[in-house]
């Protein structure tokens, strides 16, 4: 248990419809971090969060949106699915607003089926 | 565009073989360089990172060879054994200020046959 906690572990979802992705960071860990990962994409950087401040985005589509709130858990929303929006979403989180010498603690993703 | 490519895209060796990951990235801003690990089901986990103020480092069997001018830098793992079949990804980041993300490689599965 890496101590990033993820849920749900799975979703199936039609096209067109709103899931919310939810993400409990390690004790004591400020940031959150949202990565896709697909198999002809990689690791996607989303977006991150520190202390509840968005400090800086990456690909993220407009039908995506993120939020840390104060007790420092992150939601990842995502809206208007296409199928294309299939993927494994991971959360990280680390201590600072940035990577330093101990990188990412990764949660075990939310593998997201849109049907 | 990709601003760390990785290779082999698959690796398959013997188990005590010494497999070698490569990577090689475009932005020389680019400081901190860490491989991370991942297994079926579960999110990637640092493995051992380096920076460009040396040229190597090692970790147990883990050992990272970096070239500056080159910008190139590889994993390898030493007397390799099943259970360290698994994707590895290269990954890169910049310390400077509004640049918090990792930039990743598109990973390397790799496969030890006992």
């Amino acid at each position: 248990d890496s101590g990033v906690t993820q849920t749900p572990k799975h979703l199936i979802t039609a096209t067109g419809q709103r899931v919310t992705l939810r993400c409990s960071p390690r004790s004591g860990d400020l940031s959150v971090y949202w990565y896709q990962q697909s198999l002809d994409q990689g690791l996607q950087f989303l977006i991150q969060y520190y202390n509840g401040e968005e400090r800086a985005k990456g690909n993220i589509l407009e039908r995506f949106s993120a939020q840390q709130f104060p007790d420092l858990h992150s939601e990842l929303n995502l809206s208007s699915l296409e199928l294309g929006d299939s993927a494994l979403y991971f959360c990280a989180s680390s201590r600072r607003d940035r990577v330093g010498d101990y990188g990412y603690t990764f949660g075990s993703g939310t593998r997201l089926t849109v049907v | 565009q990709q601003q760390v490519k990785q290779s082999p895209q698959s690796l398959i060796v013997q188990k005590g073989g010494i497999p070698i990951i490569n990577c090689a990235y475009e932005n020389t801003a680019f400081d901190y360089f860490p491989w991370y690990q991942q297994f079926p089901g579960k999110g990637p986990a640092l493995l051992i990172a380096i920076r460009p103020d040396v040229s190597e480092k090692k970790e147990g069997r883990f050992t990272i060879s970096f070239n500056k001018s080159a910008k190139q830098f590889s994993l390898h793992i030493m007397d390799s054994q099943p259970g360290d079949s698994a994707t590895y990804f290269c990954a890169a980041s910049m310390s400077g200020a509004g640049s918090y993300q990792l930039t990743f490689g598109k990973g390397t599965k790799l496969s030890v046959i006992p």
